[in-house]
């Protein structure tokens, strides 16, 4: 069975902190990881990563895939109220079926 | 407007009620998918279709049915509510045949209560 762990479940930081979101998983048939943000209803897309160790950034979200320890990380530099949401991680387990497989989300408060 | 279309977005039935929550899309996407979301418990897949012809049991498919009555359309039935089926249900697309990504595309969401 596909799994996706994110850690922690929940952080509250203050304004202008620097946080680092975490996903593992396990998957028989590894195809792409995706994070998406949740603010009050729909999840959103922000990244997807197929290929270990390259950046992929927008503005002061940036993200990573390590595909051999099977983890990525979600940084958000300079936090601001606005990037409070519940941050999803999701796993693409490929074999042709393009099924998403979710973890249970980082929900994270940015206070002033 | 919305490219994916859910409707109803809130809806407070009885148990025993039958409940259908539907779905409809403007990006052409081949692939429609409903999910249902509870706290602490991230996002779950219950039906996905590849086209209209092709329907498939995700994770959690007991008490629940699908109809893809069109590319654009695909609708969730509750043929029975029940309380545990309380949750807050997202409708989703992804790019059919020639994509070569697994993004999904979700509306706003239907809040279900089941007294």
């Amino acid at each position: 069975e596909d799994k996706v762990v994110q850690s922690p479940l929940s952080l509250v930081v203050h304004e202008g902190d620097t946080v680092t979101l975490n996903c593992s998983y396990e998957v028989t048939n590894f195809r792409s990881l995706l994070w998406y943000k949740q603010e009050k209803k729909a999840p959103t897309f922000l990244f997807m990563l197929t290929s270990s160790g390259i950046e992929k950034k927008s503005g002061r979200l940036s993200s990573i895939l390590d595909k051999k320890e099977l983890f990525s990380i979600l940084n958000i530099t300079a936090t601001q109220t606005g990037d409070s949401a519940i941050y999803l991680c999701a796993v693409d387990s490929g074999a042709g079926s393009y099924q998403l497989t979710f973890g249970k989300g980082t929900k994270l408060s940015v206070i002033p | 407007d919305a490219d994916v279309t859910q409707t109803p977005r809130n809806r407070i039935t009885k148990t025993g009620k039958r409940i259908m929550l539907e779905c409809s899309q403007t990006k052409g996407h081949d692939r429609m998918y409903w999910y249902r979301q509870d706290p602490g418990l991230g996002l779950r897949l219950i039906y996905y279709s590849f086209d209209v012809k092709d329907i498939n049991k995700g994770e959690i498919s007991d008490g629940y049915s699908v109809s893809r009555q069109a590319q654009a359309k695909f609708s969730l039935s509750l043929e029975s509510a029940i309380p545990n089926q309380t949750a807050l249900y997202f409708c989703a697309t992804s790019g059919g045949q020639g994509s070569n990504t697994g993004e999904l595309f979700f509306g706003e969401g239907s809040r279900l209560t089941v007294l």
